[in-house]
């Protein structure tokens, strides 16, 4: 039990929809990160959130957004959805003591997306 | 650009026996380096973090090293057990908690 819940475990969405995946971080942690984890490989980093802003993106395009809310709830934001998209989405969350290192990262059971 | 590989990438062992998984990196620039353990269809799972200025962490029957310098890092699985299969992940913190993963080992413990 890690503290990070993830909603909704599953879902099915058709090619060029949105969707809005959603996450409550642990009480007290500042930092929410979102990864991509295809079948079969590593999770990759898509952004982070330090105090409600964004704090680093990686490899992945503008239609992927996110939010980071006072109460330690977070959203990722995909639009525009192609079948590549089909993955575990996993919300990983912790307190950043400092803009540069930190303690144990907490994930989530994560939301598995299938486009069709 | 920092990559990581673990080696095997798969391993399947009886009952008991000792194994080491391995897991390398590319740039030695890392704030720490941390062992997730992920069962099929689920979140992953902190086994053990090992900050860069230290030389290895222990827990339990895990025991983990970190060679920075030559970008290399082992996890020691002592007397293994069933419960220990799953996938292992490595992954480096390049700083403020983004973290680089590897693409895993899937182990199979046999009775």
């Amino acid at each position: 039990e890690t503290g990070v819940t993830q909603s909704p475990t599953h879902l099915i969405k058709t090619r060029g929809q949105q969707v809005t995946l959603r996450c409550s971080s642990q009480s007290g942690h500042n930092t929410v990160s979102w990864y991509q984890q295809a079948l079969g490989q590593g999770p990759q980093f898509i952004f982070q959130y330090y105090r409600e802003e964004e704090n680093g993106r990686g490899n992945f395009p503008p239609r992927f957004s996110g939010l980071q809310f006072p109460n330690y709830s977070s959203e990722l934001n995909v639009n525009a959805l192609e079948l590549d998209d089909s993955a575990l989405y996993l919300c990983a969350s912790s307190f950043l003591n400092d803009r540069s290192s930190g303690n144990t990262i907490y994930f989530g059971e994560g939301s598995w997306l299938t486009v069709v | 650009k920092q990559e990581v590989t673990q080696i095997p990438a798969a391993l399947s062992v009886p009952e008991g026996e000792n194994l080491v998984l391995n897991c390398s990196f590319t740039d030695s620039a890392i704030y720490n380096l941390q062992w997730f353990r992920q069962d099929p269809g689920k979140g992953l799972t902190s086994l053990l973090l090992i900050q860069s200025s230290q030389r290895e962490q222990t827990s339990g029957r895990l025991n983990a090293s970190l060679d920075k310098s030559s970008g290399r890092s082992t996890l020691y699985i002592a007397a293994s057990q069933p419960g220990d299969s799953a996938t292992y992940l490595c992954a480096v913190d390049t700083g403020f908690q983004k973290l680089v993963f590897g693409t895993g080992t899937r182990l199979l413990v046999s009775p």
